[in-house]
């Protein structure tokens, strides 16, 4: 398989559970990142991730965590979301920061 | 604070009829500025990306320009396949991706 891939790729769950988005690039590149988008607004970066390490959070609440084990597969773990939370998250990944390739995203809906 | 602000919101054109989708930005220390096509349902598949003012990029029936303030998006003779979001972002010296809000493009037969 090819490019980045995300799953699930729907998503129901109430403001109690815990779940995780999974995102897998085959790219071979360096960084990895977390997208929001909703509609009518841009997309909105959550998180970035250089060489496994964390370089960027921006401003996200602590229902969200993300996890990066390696180079190629980044997590978002879910809990005691928010309804305003559903949207359609988006992985992307780029080498040393240039064009970023983005995955098909996952739309996450919070009953 | 980047910021990139796309025009127009929506954009209905008739297959064949040219036009231009707008981005206008403001950064600080512009390293690249990027074309995207959003499918319904689907991430956003790079098109183009852009360095300097006066440079130009095509692909098919789309070109980009760009200059110090603004991009354009030039659609040639669109087919209904061309129908889709196209989404603008750029980086600068913060080396963060700052998106518009998209215009989104249909094309009728």
């Amino acid at each position: 398989e090819t490019g980045v891939t995300q799953t699930p790729r729907h998503l129901v769950m109430g403001m109690t559970n815990k779940k995780s988005l999974k995102c897998e690039q085959h790219l071979g590149h360096n960084a990895m990142y977390w997208y929001k988008q909703s509609a009518k607004k841009p997309l909105e970066l959550m998180f970035v991730y250089n060489f496994k390490e964390q370089t960027e959070n921006n401003s996200v609440p602590s229902r969200f965590s993300p996890e990066c084990p390696n180079s190629s597969h980044l997590f978002l773990h879910l809990h005691t979301l928010q309804p305003e939370d559903s949207a359609l998250y988006l992985c992307a990944s780029s080498f040393e920061g240039d064009r970023q390739f983005f995955g098909p995203g996952t739309r996450l809906t919070v009953l | 604070e980047d910021q990139v602000t796309q025009s127009p919101e929506a954009l209905r054109l008739q297959e064949g009829e040219s036009s231009s989708l707008n981005c206008s930005y403001t950064v600080s220390g512009l390293r690249g500025l990027f074309w995207y096509r959003q499918d319904p349902g689907k991430g956003p598949e790079f098109l183009f990306t852009l360095y300097s003012a006066g440079e130009e990029k095509e692909k098919e029936r789309l070109k980009a320009t760009l200059t110090k303030k603004e991009s354009f998006l030039h659609i040639t003779a669109p087919k209904p396949e061309d129908s889709a979001t196209y989404l603008c972002a750029v980086t600068g010296t913060a080396s963060k991706l700052t998106f518009g809000t998209g215009t989104r493009l249909q094309v009728t037969l």
